[in-house]
């Protein structure tokens, strides 16, 4: 199986809240991190969160970490349309630049 | 300052040919790295470039793959005689300098290669 898991689509109306969920295996991850790729642009990094933390806010988002089940969330308040974009979760351990990622989920926002 | 540029953005290969991607970093940034995303997968680690080294290539197929990035000018990601297996998004990122991949990281926009 893969290394980082999510779920492929999440569809959402606009000003609800959006959760987007993770799994990953790796127990030495030590970084994890939320990617946005909007269409025609690259990879663009949204946040993250070191594993000796289980939450961390910025603005509209909210990641939460369980490290003891390796599930990590990422909640967009008050979803704008300006929100749909694929979202990659990833991971990585202390110091190696190698970034393990999921497949990305599509998050549609409909009005 | 202009972002990664990858080229091209779509690339159409016939089996046997050669693919050749580019990948200009970001004005600054000596280090490059290279991911590949099958369909319906993760992006996966293929290379790490230093100016004129390869740092780490443990994620390159052995066979067929080559990655450069030369003192002037992008890096290269080569796929000989491509496989309809290739087809997949190559995304370059790149970094200012050392090896932590957290906030300093910035990825372009991905090169889709379809073998035909």
């Amino acid at each position: 199986g893969e290394d980082v898991e999510q779920s492929l689509f999440l569809s959402v109306r606009e000003g609800d809240s959006s959760v987007i969920n993770c799994t990953y295996t790796d127990s030495s991850s030590t970084y994890l991190y939320w990617y946005k790729q909007e269409p025609g642009a690259g990879l663009q990094l949204l946040t993250y969160i070191f594993s000796n933390m289980d939450m961390k806010q910025d603005q509209r988002l909210t990641v939460l970490l369980n490290k003891k089940d390796k599930h990590l969330s990422l909640r967009i308040a008050d979803t704008q349309t300006g929100d749909s974009a694929i979202y990659f979760c990833a991971e990585s351990r202390s110091n190696d630049y190698k970034l393990s990622f999921g497949a990305g989920t599509t998050v549609t926002v409909r009005a | 300052n202009a972002g990664v540029m990858q080229n091209p953005r779509h690339l159409v290969r016939r089996r046997g040919q050669e693919a050749r991607l580019r990948c200009s970093p970001m004005k600054g940034h000596s280090h490059v790295y290279w991911y590949r995303q099958l369909p319906e997968e993760g992006l996966k680690f293929m290379v790490y470039l230093q100016k004129e080294n390869i740092i780490d290539e443990s994620g390159m197929p052995k066979e067929r793959f080559s990655a450069e990035f030369p003192k002037e000018g992008p890096s290269i990601l080569r796929i000989q005689q491509v496989v309809r297996g290739d087809s997949a998004a190559y995304f370059c990122a790149s970094s200012p300098g050392g090896v932590r991949v957290d906030t300093e990281a910035f990825f372009g926009q991905g090169t889709r290669l379809t073998v035909v």
